[in-house]
């Protein structure tokens, strides 16, 4: 089985700043890798996904995150953050071939003061 | 297009009582899933579905179980409910995820144990 770890459980910066999430992941078997965010007393949506290709991916908000094979790292990054970002931040990996699952991190509580 | 929906969206019960919770979702997924979230722990899966008719076991099982009668919905049960059970659920669905697919989350059960 994977396991996911999210370096960071809380991470506050002030707005405008720039802001790095980092994720590790267990196996260097072929995964699919996500980032998801979940605001408060609300499901998780998706930000971003890694199938294949470029492995600087972009998703909503103007978040990305960037795919590492060798460090087996998948961390979430944003040039400028706003207050409207605070949340929660998961992330999340399943395997190509054998994948019937998600294996989740922790949790990285992102706060940005104003 | 509701996507995933969750009845009911919180419940308070006492120990010993027993409860389902019902996840519904109209995207004719064939995948669905049962997770836990705690504080600090992330999202832990309880239970999950490959199909209609079939479910298996995730990371956290004891004290559940679950029923997939039809494709789009996905019970949860706890028979005799203690207060470790007091967590907030969360429903999701899916394609099969060799494909890269996403997971689609629903709003969330909370639920308190006394």
């Amino acid at each position: 089985a994977q396991s996911v770890t999210q370096l960071d459980s809380q991470v506050p910066v002030f707005e405008e700043a720039p802001v790095e999430l980092r994720c590790n992941y267990s196996s260097s078997v072929s995964v699919y890798l996500f980032w998801y965010v979940q605001y408060p007393n609300q499901g998780l949506q998706l930000l971003l996904k890694y199938l294949s290709g470029s492995t600087l991916v972009k998703g909503i908000n103007g978040f990305e995150a960037e795919f590492n094979k060798s460090q087996t790292s998948f961390h979430l990054r944003k040039p400028s953050v706003h207050i409207s970002a605070t949340a929660e931040y998961f992330c999340a990996v399943s395997d190509r071939n054998t994948g019937n699952q998600f294996y989740f991190g922790t949790g990285t509580s992102l706060t940005v003061i104003p | 297009n509701a996507g995933v929906t969750q009845t009911p969206k919180f419940r308070v019960l006492k120990t010993g009582q027993s409860m389902t919770l019902l996840c519904a979702q109209d995207m004719n997924h064939e995948y669905m899933y049962w997770y836990r979230q705690d504080p600090g722990m992330g999202l832990r899966l309880i239970h999950y579905s490959v199909g209609e008719g079939t479910t298996a076991k995730g990371e956290v099982p004891d004290g559940y179980n679950v029923s997939r009668l039809k494709k789009q919905n996905f019970l949860l049960g706890l028979e005799s409910a203690a207060p470790s059970q007091t967590s907030v659920y969360f429903c999701a669905s899916s394609a099969p995820l060799n494909r890269g697919d996403t997971q689609y989350f629903g709003p969330g059960t909370r639920l308190t144990v006394l």
